[in-house]
């Protein structure tokens, strides 16, 4: 199993869609947690932390489920600009060793 | 917060070649890792710079292909060795800054790279 899994997609929208995006992680000493945002031919730009309570910026609302080993991305009215690969990342226990999933494409189409 | 300059930004190189990207930081930084992103694909670290000693390596990836220099805390070097066109990627100098709860990890503009 990899250490960090998220469904591919490409997830494609309409402008105004509320999307949701899951990300599964398997050490469960895993300490923190991040989406990074990666625009097409760009480096990978920190979206926002997951803290433990959920945190909420905008129109962007993470979540994190310590039980089940998920962390989750909404985004309520999405638009155009919303559209690219959307990064989960999971900080081990103790380790500096960022771990990156695969990303899941988003595409909002007008 | 940190920006990270990379150069060159991007390249083409002859097979056999070498190939020394350098990563500069604005501020004093303890971990400073290098990434490769192949097409279509996420980001797999290559390895650990760190200032003082040697690299740490990960799986997959040695020093002889990859020799990485950290003379600093806000400098970095990797060499690409030997090229081949499976060296053809993004390459991506990245450092972590602790601050508030957690560490947040920042990446430079990459450079990409065409072996042929």
């Amino acid at each position: 199993r990899k250490e960090v899994e998220q469904d591919p997609g490409p997830f494609n929208v309409p402008e105004g869609a509320t999307v949701a995006f899951n990300c599964t992680y398997s050490n469960s000493a895993s300490q923190s947690f991040f989406w990074y945002r990666q625009d097409c031919r760009k480096e990978p730009k920190l979206l926002m932390s997951v803290y433990s309570s959920g945190n909420e910026d905008g129109r962007f609302t993470a979540q994190l489920n310590r039980a089940s080993q998920y962390i989750s991305l909404l985004i309520r009215d999405s638009k155009l600009s919303d559209s690219a690969t959307y990064l989960c990342v999971v900080n081990g226990g103790g380790g500096q060793n960022f771990v990156f999933g695969p990303g899941t494409r988003l595409s909002v189409l007008p | 917060s940190a920006v990270i300059s990379q150069k060159p930004s991007r390249d083409i190189c002859q097979r056999g070649t070498s190939l020394t990207i350098q990563c500069q930081v604005d501020s004093q930084v303890t971990m400073m890792f290098w990434y490769r992103q192949q097409p279509g694909q996420s980001l797999t670290l290559i390895a650990t710079a760190n200032q003082g000693s040697e690299a740490t390596y990960e799986s997959g990836f040695v020093i002889d292909k990859f020799p990485i220099s950290r003379p600093n805390l806000t400098f970095s070097t990797l060499t690409v060795s030997n090229m081949s066109p499976e060296d053809s990627s993004i390459y991506l100098c990245s450092v972590v800054v602790a601050g508030g709860p957690s560490k947040t990890q920042y990446f430079g503009p990459g450079t990409r790279l065409l072996v042929l």
